[in-house]
């Protein structure tokens, strides 16, 4: 089935860094991927919404300038928490939907998620 | 205004039971699709059960099945004979179109079921 590989697991970074997380798809063409946050005990925040070649639709009240998302080539998509402060620690998590049928049964596949703590 | 709702904070169900989870939605999109995810406690999404807006029938998985009432606009998860692997944080899922010809998925709060052994 589709895989998507999302690193690093854990990062750990001092305040004012910038640090990058990757998502891949692996087996599949990701036409479209999906940023999320999640804070302890709470639901999944969608950030925003890539689609490969084009730039990534923010959802309000996420600022673009500081969560960099890339999104260039069908397998791989990134983003960068710039100048990162404690108040970004949280887990974040991509999804990725492929292209081809248009069912959407099993195409929109999870990475394990990134757990970004800053000091 | 929640484009998804889950009302049960936590749930209990006994170990071979069957449990119910509550999810109501909220779209002007005529077709949308709705997702059950679990989440255990390593954090990891794993993909349950999706139901279109224009199928005629409720989805199954297995165990999963899901209560689509379209009108009352809800989508519950019912699963059967509940496992003590079950227990975890379970969360319901719409995508819609919006405005710009994209697609997003939205989740609702979730909801944390413990199987009782």
């Amino acid at each position: 089935g589709a895989v998507v590989s999302q690193h690093p697991s854990w990062v750990i970074c001092k305040s004012g860094t910038s640090v990058k997380i990757e998502c891949r798809s692996l087996d599949f063409q990701a036409t479209t991927m999906f940023w999320y946050r999640q804070f302890p005990k709470q639901s999944l925040m969608l950030m925003a919404t890539s689609n490969e070649g084009s730039k990534a639709t923010y959802e309000q009240g996420v600022e673009k300038d500081k969560f960099l998302i890339n999104h260039a080539s069908l397998t791989l998509s990134t983003l960068t928490v710039t100048s990162a402060h404690p108040e970004d620690s949280s887990f974040y998590i991509c999804s990725a939907r492929g292209s081809g049928p248009l069912s959407w049964a099993n195409v929109l596949t999870f990475g394990a998620g990134s757990r970004l703590t800053v000091l | 205004a929640q484009k998804i709702t889950q009302t049960q904070p936590g749930m209990f169900v006994q170990e071979k039971e069957a449990v119910t989870l509550d999810c109501t939605y909220d779209t002007s999109d005529p077709s949308y699709g709705l997702f059950w995810y679990k989440q255990p406690s390593s954090g990891e999404m794993i993909f349950l059960i999706y139901q279109g807006s224009y199928d005629q029938q409720n989805a199954t998985e297995g165990r999963y099945s899901l209560n689509f009432q379209k009108a009352r606009k809800s989508a519950n998860l019912v699963i059967s004979a509940s496992q003590l692997g079950d227990s975890a944080m379970y969360f319901c899922a719409m995508r819609e179109g919006v405005s710009g010809g994209y697609q997003k998925v939205t989740f609702g709060i979730g909801t944390k079921l413990q199987v009782i052994p």
